[in-house]
């Protein structure tokens, strides 16, 4: 069974920093490129980030480059989310998504999220 | 504000069949046949409901059916069911690679 579990979420000042890992397992993690989505309370749906299968090619949402990292361990099956300089606009539900083998730049998978609240 | 314009809601009774529109421009939905639809049931993650404009994955219905005609992709839900009742979001791969989502649609069915 194909499963995503993200973790790692929580509250944090404005200014504070977070770390978000993606766990994945049932599948050849190594073989599927990767991406962050994040869902702000009561709100649609935005792309945050990409990492492809080897780590060596990834982008960001103008929203948070420079200040957000991806990154991924495929000996561990897991994708992680550095969050640095957090503001209260990154208050959302961050999911982990699989980038689809179809070659059609969807998203086949998602895990179930893990809330970052960013207030004082 | 979202890249894409999707209505904000719809409905219909069970049995009939609705549209969601997803109204983009010629750099995004326009340029790329990488359109999917994404169903989000309440305190859910979102599911792949429809891949490449007009792809189904295993597992889906084939009461769902997707096109796209130049900068605007739609979403039928035909034969509407009680579960179908949920957020449904497009999104277009827009090259780098980059993707932008549609501020999604609430469907209830009556």
């Amino acid at each position: 069974e194909v499963q995503l579990v993200e973790s790692g979420g929580g509250l944090v000042q404005p200014g504070g920093s977070l770390r978000l890992s993606c766990a994945a397992s049932g599948f050849k993690f190594s073989s599927y490129e990767m991406s962050w989505v994040r869902q702000a309370p009561g709100r649609g749906l935005e792309w945050v980030s990409y990492i492809s299968t080897r780590g060596t090619t990834i982008y960001y949402a103008d929203s948070v480059k420079g200040r957000f990292t991806i990154s991924r361990d495929n000996a561990k099956n897991s994708v992680y989310l550095q969050m640095n300089s957090l503001r209260a606009e990154d208050t959302a539900v961050y999911y982990c998504a699989r980038d689809d083998l179809y070659g059609a730049e969807s998203f086949d998978f998602w895990g179930q999220g893990t809330l970052v609240t960013v207030s004082s | 504000q979202s890249v894409l314009t999707q209505p904000r809601s719809v409905s219909g009774s069970p049995g009939q069949s609705i549209t969601i529109s997803c109204t983009g421009t010629s750099s995004d939905v326009g340029r790329y046949n990488y359109v999917s639809w994404y169903q989000q049931h309440p305190d859910k993650a979102p599911k792949l409901m429809i891949y490449g404009v007009d792809n189904r994955p295993s597992g889906v219905p084939n009461r769902f059916s997707g096109s796209k005609s130049g900068n605007t992709a739609s979403l039928t839900i035909s034969g509407l069911q009680a579960e179908d009742e949920a957020d449904y979001y497009c999104c277009s791969y827009v090259g780098s690679p980059h993707w932008v989502f549609g501020g999604g649609t609430k469907l209830t069915v009556l």
